[in-house]
């Protein structure tokens, strides 16, 4: 059972378009929702997060935004750069409950064409 | 900053084989994970630790041994391996909300 589900599977964009990365998820216990970013031959690394008490997140190009109601975020990443190339997981946990562990998506794999 | 290493980076075994996976943090996080990471499953939990001599049992445990020597080490054992353990595998360690992943042991199994 997939409890945080991620689309599309794959997504190109030009240079300077803005990628949006889907994200959804069942368990109404998850309160802390990051993404990971990981590139070819790496481990994945935290990119940007968001606790469930904020329905948006912004660092930089990247923004999260999160509705609760719906169990669903999405990542948006303006001014794509083919340096963000990369695969991007949403994972999600319950901080404080069994929140010692992430629940991880299958991951979007975005390709930046220049 | 964190600091996860892996060994070997690349490892190759027959079926029945016995496998060590190696990880070690250096930035005395209590807690540490074994990953396993195949395309269309994302990052699956094998096992994870809050600390020397602890284990939980993780998402996808079958098959796999874990154990955590120290606060640093943290080790994956795969007693008989089966080819449906081929993968990519992490370690990761944890500070407050942030997992620190090191850079994976890619494991064949023939």
């Amino acid at each position: 059972q997939q409890q945080v589900r991620q689309s599309p599977q794959s997504l190109t964009v030009w240079e300077g378009e803005t990628a949006i990365l889907n994200c959804s998820y069942e368990d109404s216990t998850f309160n802390y929702f990051p993404w990971y970013q990981q590139f070819p031959g790496e481990g994945p690394a935290l990119l940007i997060s968001i606790s469930s008490v904020s329905d948006k997140k912004e660092d930089g190009r990247f923004t999260i935004f999160f509705n609760k109601r719906e169990k669903k975020l999405s990542l948006h990443i303006t001014d794509s750069q083919p340096g963000d190339s990369a695969t991007y997981f949403c994972a999600a946990s319950a901080w404080g409950g069994s929140g010692n562990k992430l629940i991880f998506g299958t991951g979007t794999l975005l390709s930046v064409k220049p | 900053e964190a600091a996860v290493t892996q060994s070997p980076r690349n490892k190759v075994t027959v079926t029945g084989g016995n496998v060590t996976l190696s990880c070690r943090q250096t930035n005395s996080h209590n807690y540490m994970y074994w990953y396993r990471q195949d395309t269309g499953h994302g990052l699956r939990l094998i096992h994870y630790s809050y600390g020397a001599g602890n284990l939980q049992i993780g998402d996808v445990p079958d098959g796999y041994k874990a154990t955590r020597t120290t606060q640093e080490d943290f080790f994956l054992l795969l007693e008989l391996a089966s080819p449906s353990q081929t993968s990519l595998y992490f370690c990761a360690s944890r500070d407050r909300d942030e997992q620190y992943f090191g850079p994976g042991t890619r494991l064949t199994v023939l």
